[in-house]
């Protein structure tokens, strides 16, 4: 069965602190994976896109890593910012169908304090 | 930025009333998809279209239905709204079929917000 799981399923920091979120997946056959970040009451918004050639990726202080071989992923936060208090929800697509497949974890609830 | 977009943002209603989540994208996307999402929970796919006239039902099952008479437009219709019905509603796009688009990556729309009492 494809599924896709997150961890942890909440974490708070204190604001300028360095996080990591971990993402399993079990999605075959794989296209790539991706990291949304998800405000409150808001549609997500793509963090970064990665397919299986692609080990690291960055976008700003957010980087993700991804072992295609053990199928984990994670998103390394850096300097955090109270503004990065969200969902961040790991998606995998699969790379069987014509649609593009997406599954989604339920996310990691990241609280930054100041 | 994404040009999608979704009205009402929120919406409070009565058991048994017909209700239209309408969404609406201006990046000339073919694929449009609607999503239903619980508190802390993964998003699901209860619709999508590949385009004007193609609709889909999605992998959860859903007393809603779409209609996709316009590229650009992909409402969502509830002819009688329950309180199981309550729960936060996505639309998305994605890329053109032969844009080249490589990672058909998604779009969101801010979602609607709804409730049924």
């Amino acid at each position: 069965k494809n599924q896709v799981e997150q961890s942890p399923q909440s974490l708070i920091i204190l604001e300028g602190k360095n996080c990591t979120l971990q993402c399993n997946y079990t999605v075959s056959p794989f296209s790539n994976l991706r990291w949304y970040k998800q405000d409150t009451g808001r549609g997500p918004v793509s963090l970064t896109i990665m397919t299986f050639s692609e080990n690291t990726k960055s976008n700003g202080r957010y980087t993700a890593t991804l072992d295609a071989d053990t199928k984990q992923s994670s998103l390394h936060i850096t300097a955090s910012q109270l503004s990065d208090s969200a969902s961040y929800i790991c998606v995998v697509v699969d790379r069987g169908s014509t649609l593009g497949r997406l599954y989604f974890g339920r996310g990691t609830q990241l609280t930054v304090w100041p | 930025e994404a040009d999608i977009y979704q009205t009402p943002r929120y919406l409070v209603i009565g058991t048994g009333k017909k209700i239209t989540l309408e969404c609406s994208q201006t990046m000339g996307h073919d694929k449009m998809y609607w999503y239903q999402q619980d508190p802390g929970m993964e998003l699901h796919l209860i619709h999508y279209s590949y385009g004007v006239n193609s609709t889909e039902k999605g992998d959860l099952s859903s007393e809603s239905t779409v209609s996709r008479i316009r590229t650009e437009h992909f409402p969502l219709t509830l002819e009688s709204a329950r309180p199981s019905h309550t729960s936060q509603y996505l639309c998305a796009s994605s890329g053109l079929l032969n844009s080249g688009d490589s990672y058909n990556e998604q779009f969101f729309g801010p979602g609607t917000r709804l409730t049924v009492l």
